[in-house]
């Protein structure tokens, strides 16, 4: 069964950093893009950033470009995403999915900033 | 960047109803279409990808199309689990980019 679970959300500061992380089974991690899509409270559904199987490319929307970073540990089955100067904008649910079709997704991981 | 135009934001039907939603993206994406569904509090679900195509387990009451740059996504005999807000999202090019959804409401 295919799993994705993330973790590492909470409330920063404006200005703070955060580590998201996402922990995956049931299908063969390095070979698949995968992407951290995020959901304002209330709104629709914005991509973040994306990485290739393999790390070929990493690709992150302009809106966070420069302040976050996407990452993978093949070896761990584990995607992250490290935020720094967090933003009151970037308060949202951050969700983890598979593949550029995002065919599966974990149940997210809520980021709030806030003085 | 590629526009996804979703239509209607929102839409009120009844249970065995037969409803279609439509996406539009401002330039050409192949087939490079997905269909989320998204319930209160949850994590979005995948139901289609490649435009037509029925990811495994999503009964086949949901259905997929494409004809050109207009994506249609039709959900036949509504049942009241049916009821939520659906997504259409291109993966052609970066940056990966969804249409604003359309809420799906019991009249």
């Amino acid at each position: 069964e295919v799993q994705l679970v993330e973790s590492g959300g909470g409330l920063v500061k404006p200005g703070g950093s955060l580590r998201l992380s996402c922990a995956v089974s049931g299908f063969t991690f390095s070979s698949y893009t995968m992407n951290w899509v995020r959901q304002a409270p209330g709104k629709g559904l914005e991509w973040v950033s994306s990485i290739s199987s393999g790390g070929t490319y990493v690709k992150h929307a302009d809106s966070v470009k420069g302040r976050f970073t996407i990452s993978t540990d093949n070896a761990r089955n584990s995607l992250f995403l490290q935020m720094h100067s967090l933003r009151a904008e970037d308060t949202a649910v951050y969700y983890c999915t598979r593949a550029s079709q995002s065919d599966y997704w974990g149940q997210g991981t809520l980021v709030t900033v806030s003085s | 960047d590629i526009q996804m135009t979703q239509s209607p934001s929102s839409l009120s039907a009844s249970v065995g109803d037969r409803v279609t939603i439509t996406c539009r993206a401002s330039q050409g994406i192949s087939n490079f279409l997905a269909w989320f569904q998204q319930k209160p509090g949850k994590a979005p679900k995948s139901l289609i990808y490649a435009a037509s195509s029925l990811q495994s387990g999503v009964p086949s009451k949901f259905s997929g199309s494409a004809s050109g740059t207009d994506f249609t996504l039709t959900i036949s005999s509504l049942q009241p689990e049916d009821f939520a807000t659906y997504y259409c999202q291109q993966y052609n090019s970066y940056p990966i980019t969804f249409g604003q959804g359309t809420r799906l409401e019991i009249k």
